[in-house]
C-alpha cells in the first residue's frame, strides 16, 4: 500500500520561472493538503483540496501560487515567477475524511530558487 | 486565532534517559491533537489524541490530553539515537492540521 508520492523531490528554479509540485495522495484518500515548511520554521498550512474542488484555499499567497486536484491525476501545486523567498518544503498530506482524521505527509519536495 | 506552543525547542541527553516533551493550544473548536516525528523527511504519524486523560501508547513512546488544562505531553523512555527527531504537536482546525514549532531532540551515545 504505496504511501503519499510527492514529485520531484528536489526542485532548483531560477528566479521567475515556475514550479511545478505534484502530489498523489493515498490509495483511498480523498482529501489532499498542501503545507510549506520554511528553515527552522514549523509545517504552515496551504490549501485543503478535494477531487475537483478547493475547499480551504486561506493559506495561500494571493498572487503567483495555484493548487488544483483534477479528477484524474495528482494533485499540483504551481508557483509562477518563483522569488528567493518561495524556496520552502512543500509537503502534502493526504487523510480519508475530514476533521478528526490523521493525515499521511509524503516526502516533501525541496524547493531551490537560485 | 489558533495557537500551540512547545517546550522545550530543543533537549539533548543521553541514551537511556526518559524525556518528556510539552504542547499547550488554544483553539476555538477542539477535535483531536496529534503529535508526529520528523527526520529529514515527511512528519511520520505517531498520535492523535481526542479524549483526556486516556493515555496513548506504541512501544517506548506514549502520550497522553488534558482538555482541561489544554496541554499534552509525549513521553519517550529509554532514549535511542534513534529517536533523534524533531516533534512536532499540531491541532485539528476546520480544514487542516495548525502545527507547533516542534521541539528537537537530539540523543546522544
Amino acid at each position: 500500500n504505496a504511501g503519499v508520492m510527492q514529485n520531484p523531490r528536489h526542485l532548483v528554479r531560477r528566479r521567475g520561472q515556475e514550479a511545478r509540485l505534484r502530489c498523489s495522495p493515498m490509495k483511498g484518500h480523498s482529501h489532499v493538503y498542501w503545507y510549506r515548511q520554511l528553515p527552522e520554521e514549523g509545517l504552515k498550512f496551504m490549501v485543503y483540496l478535494q477531487k475537483e474542488n478547493i475547499i480551504d484555499e486561506s493559506g495561500m499567497p494571493k498572487e503567483r501560487f495555484s493548487a488544483e486536484f483534477p479528477k484524474e491525476g495528482p494533485s499540483i501545486l504551481r508557483i509562477q515567477q518563483v522569488v528567493r523567498g518561495d524556496s520552502a518544503a512543500y509537503f502534502c498530506a493526504s487523510s480519508p475524511g475530514v476533521g478528526s482524521y490523521e493525515q499521511y505527509f509524503g516526502p516533501g519536495t525541496r524547493l531551490t530558487v537560485t | 486565532e489558533d495557537k500551540v506552543v512547545q517546550s522545550p525547542l530543543s533537549l539533548v541527553v543521553h541514551e537511556g534517559d526518559t524525556v518528556t516533551l510539552n504542547c499547550s493550544y488554544e483553539v476555538t473548536n477542539f477535535r483531536s491533537l496529534l503529535w508526529y516525528k520528523q527526520e529529514k523527511k515527511a512528519p511520520t504519524f505517531l498520535f492523535m489524541l481526542t479524549s483526556s486523560g486516556i493515555e496513548k501508547k506504541s512501544g517506548r513512546l506514549s502520550s497522553i490530553l488534558d482538555k482541561k488544562e489544554l496541554f499534552s505531553i509525549l513521553n519517550i523512555t529509554a532514549t535511542q539515537t534513534g529517536d533523534s527527531a524533531v516533534y512536532l504537536c499540531a491541532i485539528t482546525g476546520a480544514n487542516n492540521l495548525f502545527f507547533g514549532t516542534g521541539t528537537r531532540l537530539t540523543v546522544i551515545p
